[in-house]
């Protein structure tokens, strides 16, 4: 059976602060790995992620994918009150399938 | 912009009725799915699609079953809703080919209660 699990479940940070989301997985027939962002609606696309090694930016966020260790890791730096979040990593082969999720809370 | 549209934002039945969750979607996508939601488990996967009248079943799909008679329609029915099923339920779709193979575009997800 697939699995993408998510570490670690929740954390709480002050607005400044780094932030480390990862995820781990074990899927048959790995395509894409995917980052979700959801706060109190559907989740929103982040990133997508295919190659090892290769860091995808968008502003303050980035993530990396590990394809021989199987781990994907989501930074964001210099957090804000509107990073607060629930983060969801994804993973394709034939089906999509989702971790539990990292619940962010950044404090001001 | 890609639209995924559900046909309830908030939707109250009560136990033993029949319930039709409705999705459409106007990009075209081959593949669609239906997840179920709920505090600390993530996104669970009930049920996938990734053609006309095809469907397959995901990692909870006991007491649900799906419909997809058109492509860009793919429906979630509750054969006979139990209390159990209270959650928030999300379809998406998603794209089957190209750089964005795999990116998943949800609807605004529904809110089932079943009293």
């Amino acid at each position: 059976e697939d699995k993408v699990v998510q570490s670690p479940l929740s954390l709480v940070v002050h607005e400044g602060d780094t932030v480390t989301l990862n995820c781990s997985y074990e899927v048959t027939n790995f395509r894409s790995l995917l980052w979700y962002k959801q706060e109190k609606k559907a989740p929103t696309f982040l990133f997508m992620l295919t190659s090892s090694g290769i860091e995808k930016k968008s502003g303050r966020l980035s993530s990396i994918l590990d394809k021989k260790e199987l781990f994907s890791i989501l930074n964001i730096t210099a957090t804000q009150t509107g990073d607060s979040a629930v983060y969801l990593c994804a993973v394709v082969d034939y089906k999509l399938s989702f971790g539990a999720g990292t619940t962010v809370t950044v404090r001001a | 912009d890609v639209k995924v549209t559900q046909s309830s934002r908030y939707l109250v039945k009560r136990t033993g009725e029949k319930v039709f969750l409705e999705c459409v979607q106007d990009m075209d996508h081959e593949n669609m799915f239906w997840y179920r939601q709920d505090p600390g488990l993530g996104l669970r996967l009930i049920y996938f699609s990734y053609d006309v009248k095809m469907k397959e079943k995901g990692d909870i799909p006991e007491g649900y079953s799906v419909s997809r008679e058109k492509k860009e329609r793919f429906s979630l029915i509750l054969e006979s809703a139990s209390t159990n099923q209270t959650s928030m339920y999300l379809c998406a779709s998603s794209y089957t080919q190209g750089v964005r193979l795999g990116e998943a575009f949800f609807g605004q997800g529904t809110r089932l209660t079943v009293v």
